[in-house]
């Protein structure tokens, strides 16, 4: 059964960046795309950009382009997503979620809510 | 972008009945191999969406048979034949033809 285990809730200070990390166990971790998608209090789900381990090429949202950097570690089967630049329209829900190939998210991480505030 | 557009955004459902919830798609989700990439997820309350339909019409694992997707094109639905309790939550659409990959808006339902 594949699991994705993210880190836990951040609160950052405008300006400054925040890296989650999101550990998958009990599948293939290599061959499938892991995908960040975050969700704003009250609000609907926003894809960030994704990421296949084994090409370790990632592909970003235009609206995020320049400030988000994902990177995946085969040795360590773990994903990250650092956001930079961190403003209060940042706060949010942050979820990872596995693309098994079939351009469909079918594992997706308990979430880490990032909270901005000065 | 392709722009991704559900109807209705509050659906209040009685128990038993059926519901449909429509999601359209500024371009066509048909891919040349025949693939109409549209998914749909289902957001209970306080928990991860998950994966209800993929690939337009075919089921996730575990998901119950009252849960049917239909469409082709750039016009999909989802169906629930009987609306159970449990049922309720935010359901969006998504497209997976290109990327950035976008959602609708999302669908609340909710027991009447």
């Amino acid at each position: 059964q594949v699991q994705l285990v993210q880190s836990g809730a951040e609160v950052k200070k405008p300006g400054s960046s925040v890296k989650v990390s999101c550990k998958a166990s009990g599948g293939t971790f290599s061959s499938y795309a892991i995908n960040w998608v975050r969700q704003a209090p009250g609000q609907g789900l926003e894809w960030m950009g994704g990421i296949v381990p084994f090409f370790g090429t990632a592909n970003y949202a235009p609206k995020f382009q320049g400030r988000v950097t994902i990177t995946a570690d085969e040795s360590t089967t773990t994903a990250y997503m650092e956001l930079s630049s961190l403003r209060s329209e940042d706060t949010a829900v942050y979820y990872c979620a596995r693309d098994r190939g079939l351009r469909s998210f079918d594992y997706w991480g308990q979430g880490t809510l990032v909270t901005v505030s000065s | 972008d392709i722009v991704m557009t559900q109807s209705p955004l509050s659906l209040p459902v009685t128990p038993g009945e059926p519901a449909s919830i429509s999601c359209r798609s500024s371009q066509s989700l048909l891919n040349s191999d025949g693939h109409n990439f549209l998914d749909w997820y289902l957001q209970k309350p306080g928990q991860s969406p998950h994966l209800l339909i993929y690939l337009g019409s075919n089921r996730a694992s575990g998901v119950p048979d009252r849960f049917s997707g239909s469409g082709s094109g750039t016009d999909f639905t989802l169906k629930i034949s009987r609306v159970e309790a449990e049922d309720v939550g935010i359901y969006y659409c998504m497209q997976g033809l290109q990327t950035p990959r976008t959602f609708g808006q999302g669908t609340k339902v909710e027991i009447k």
